[in-house]
């Protein structure tokens, strides 16, 4: 069974630092990984897909990589600013079917 | 498109009554997947379908739970009868090929 595991659960950090988020799973057989952001009451929104193939993607600030030999990902914020505050969650993709969830990291930039 | 639509955005209803969620997905979607959120249990997969068809209800906690998706623009939550405990955020996703899209969610409270 895939466990994604999400460290740490929170962190705080100075407007403008580069910052890091983990994302690691147990079974490397992946199709691929989605990372979101959850702002507080909203749903959830997609930032980057990487493709089990792929090794990085990118998206403005953004930029996640994926290692599946070591079970990692991990997304990278450049800059980081008080709107980037928010809950963000890595899902793992098995194959056709359903996603695996890590409970998150909240992300908490201080002007 | 309108993105992924759910209805009602909010929900109040009393112990023991039915409650019907509902879901449009994207137009041309063919995956459909409702989801579960508290703060205690983290994002819990219910259940998913592909082309209409249910593929795995292995999360729906119990016979009160039921799903249906009677054509590719529609699908429903059921909860009958209602209980405290199933007080969360009901999210619907849709995806089409790699990326999952989220609505926003419809918060019940069970009193």
């Amino acid at each position: 069974k895939q466990e994604v595991t999400q460290i740490p659960a929170a962190l705080s950090v100075p407007e403008g630092e580069n910052l890091v988020l983990n994302c690691s799973f147990t079974d490397s057989a992946i199709y691929n990984l989605q990372w979101f952001r959850q702002d507080p009451g909203k749903g959830l929104t997609s930032l980057l897909l990487i493709q089990s193939s792929q090794r990085e993607q990118t998206s403005g600030r953004l930029n996640a990589s994926l290692d599946k030999s070591s079970g990692r990902s991990t997304l990278y914020i450049a800059a980081s600013q008080p709107g980037d505050s928010a809950t963000y969650l890595c899902a793992v993709r098995h194959g056709a079917g359903k996603s695996t969830f890590g409970d998150g990291t909240t992300l908490t930039v201080k002007p | 498109d309108a993105g992924v639509i759910q209805s009602p955005r909010h929900e109040v209803t009393e112990m023991g009554q039915e409650v019907t969620l509902r879901c449009k997905p994207i137009s041309g979607h063919d995956y459909l997947f409702w989801y579960r959120q508290t703060m205690m249990r983290g994002l819990e997969l219910l259940i998913y379908f592909n082309n209409n068809v249910p593929i795995d209800d292995s999360g729906m906690p119990e016979d009160r739970f039921s799903a249906k998706m009677p054509n590719a623009s529609f699908s429903t939550l059921k909860i009958q009868p209602s209980e405290p405990r199933d007080s969360a955020v009901y999210f619907c996703a849709s995806r089409l090929g790699g990326e999952q899209y989220f609505g926003p969610g419809t918060r019940l409270t069970v009193t």
